[in-house]
């Protein structure tokens, strides 16, 4: 099975950086992601990690390390419309079929 | 546009009820999955369908039935709803034949099921 684990809830000010840790256990590892999903609305995808290291993509960078089951989505220069709960899902390669397992989420709120 | 389209977009109903969710992906991927989100925000899989073909059906009362007429489709059927039904329904596709990036879902903008 999985365990997927995040903070509930992060508190930032706006122009800071804050990191998100995710730490997870699963039987058959194939890659992870974090998706961001604002209120009311659809998870929408913002990074993809399979192989340990840093993944950098403007404002929001990745990290994973496979040995210690652990990623941490880092977010720099945070903006008000970075408030939005954070969704560390890890992709389960057992089944021979994508099957993403979410973790609980992190709400994010940022602060002027 | 190019999305993951469902319908409707909130749902309100009594209990006892039968009710329909569609989804529809105009992306040309080959498998969709059925999503339940919960009060604490929390997304767990309910089922998926490669090529018409159910491939996950996790623990989900037999209430549900999903329903996939081709891969481009995929609905979802609930008999004699139940208040703890209530939740938001997210539709997603993917391409499982997809290279090494493996850019994972796209979801629909979700369904809000409430049973009253």
């Amino acid at each position: 099975g999985q365990n997927i684990d995040q903070p509930t809830e992060m508190t930032a000010t706006e122009g800071a950086i804050v990191q998100i840790n995710c730490t997870y256990q699963t039987s058959g590892f194939n890659g992870l992601f974090w998706y961001q999903q604002h209120a009311g609305e659809a998870p929408t995808f913002l990074s993809y990690n399979v192989l340990d290291g840093l993944e950098e993509k403007g404002r929001f960078s990745s990290f994973l390390s496979r040995s210690k089951g652990y990623s941490y989505l880092l977010l720099k220069e945070l903006q008000m419309k970075d408030s939005a709960s954070y969704l560390c899902a890890v992709r389960d390669g057992n089944t021979g079929f994508q099957k993403l397992v979410f973790g609980t989420g992190t709400r994010l709120l940022v602060s002027p | 546009d190019t999305a993951v389209s469902q319908t409707p977009k909130y749902l309100v109903t009594q209990m006892g009820n039968d009710k329909s969710i569609k989804c529809e992906q105009n992306l040309g991927h080959d498998t969709m999955y059925w999503y339940k989100q919960d009060s604490k925000k929390f997304l767990k899989i309910m089922f998926s369908y490669n090529n018409k073909e159910l491939i996950i059906n996790e623990t989900v009362p037999n209430r549900f039935s999903p329903k996939s007429p081709d891969k481009a489709h995929l609905n979802l059927h609930i008999n004699s709803l139940e208040l703890g039904d209530s939740a938001v329904y997210f539709c997603a596709s993917s391409q499982v034949s997809s290279g090494p990036a493996g850019y994972g879902y796209t979801f629909g903008s979700g369904t809000r099921l409430t049973v009253v």
